[in-house]
């Protein structure tokens, strides 16, 4: 039974392709997000979602845009794609925002050629 | 900014041996929280902290916080060649909606 699931596993695409990456919950969370990975396993936060709302969006490029059909999927779309954005993507969810822990999926690595 | 620091990056020790990876941070905080990342997968969440906690255990884990240094530490006793993997030690931003996450210490546990 996997609380989070994210497809697909693998993405190798090339520059200026649009793609998709297709997250699920099965906790009956409220909030989602998306973390990108590079390289050095720096994780940063790119986007939350809670209720259908965008809560929070750092610094990431428009390219980015997280789509949300139903609290329990929070897909990512990605447009234009660059060299830079080679990383691995992780969908989280939790209950609430604050203060909680929050339950990963296995990734997305994304490699743009 | 990032906020968590852990120290040291990398760390290796024999089966049984105990592992000791630390934690810095800036800002206050409400909590922290301690993750793991095995090798090509997600994080798993390991244990929380709140602020007004000095310790906590579960199983083989012990966690401190020291909130007038701004840092934490992760214990792990006996460890076993399982327990390889990255830990992360991560806090809330400011505005309590996503955590901010250390650059991680890799712990390779030879059996």
């Amino acid at each position: 039974d996997t609380a989070v699931s994210q497809t697909p596993k693998y993405l190798v695409t090339q520059m200026g392709n649009d793609k998709s990456i297709k997250c699920e919950q099965n906790l009956g969370h409220d909030t989602m997000y998306w973390y990108k990975q590079d390289s050095k396993k720096f994780l940063k936060i790119m986007f939350s979602y809670n209720n259908k709302e965008l809560i929070i969006n750092e610094t990431v490029p428009n390219r980015f845009s997280p789509k949300s059909p139903d609290k329990a999927h929070l897909n990512l779309h990605i447009n234009s794609l660059e060299l830079g954005d080679s990383a691995v993507y992780f969908c989280a969810s939790s209950q609430e925002t604050r203060r909680r822990e929050q339950y990963f999926g296995p990734g997305t690595r994304l490699t743009v050629t | 900014s990032q906020q968590g620091e852990e120290d040291p990056q990398a760390l290796s020790i024999q089966e049984g041996e105990n592992a000791t990876m630390n934690c810095s941070y800036k800002t206050s905080i409400n909590n922290l929280q301690w993750y793991r990342q095995n090798s090509g997968r997600g994080l798993v969440h390991l244990i929380l902290i709140r602020s007004n906690e000095r310790e906590k255990h579960s199983g083989r884990l012990r966690v401190t916080l020291d909130t007038s240094k701004k840092s934490s530490s992760l214990l792990i006793t006996a460890s076993r060649a399982a327990d390889t993997a990255s830990y992360f030690c991560a806090t809330d931003n400011q505005a309590g909606t996503a955590l901010i996450f250390g650059k991680g210490t890799t712990l390779s546990v030879s059996s």
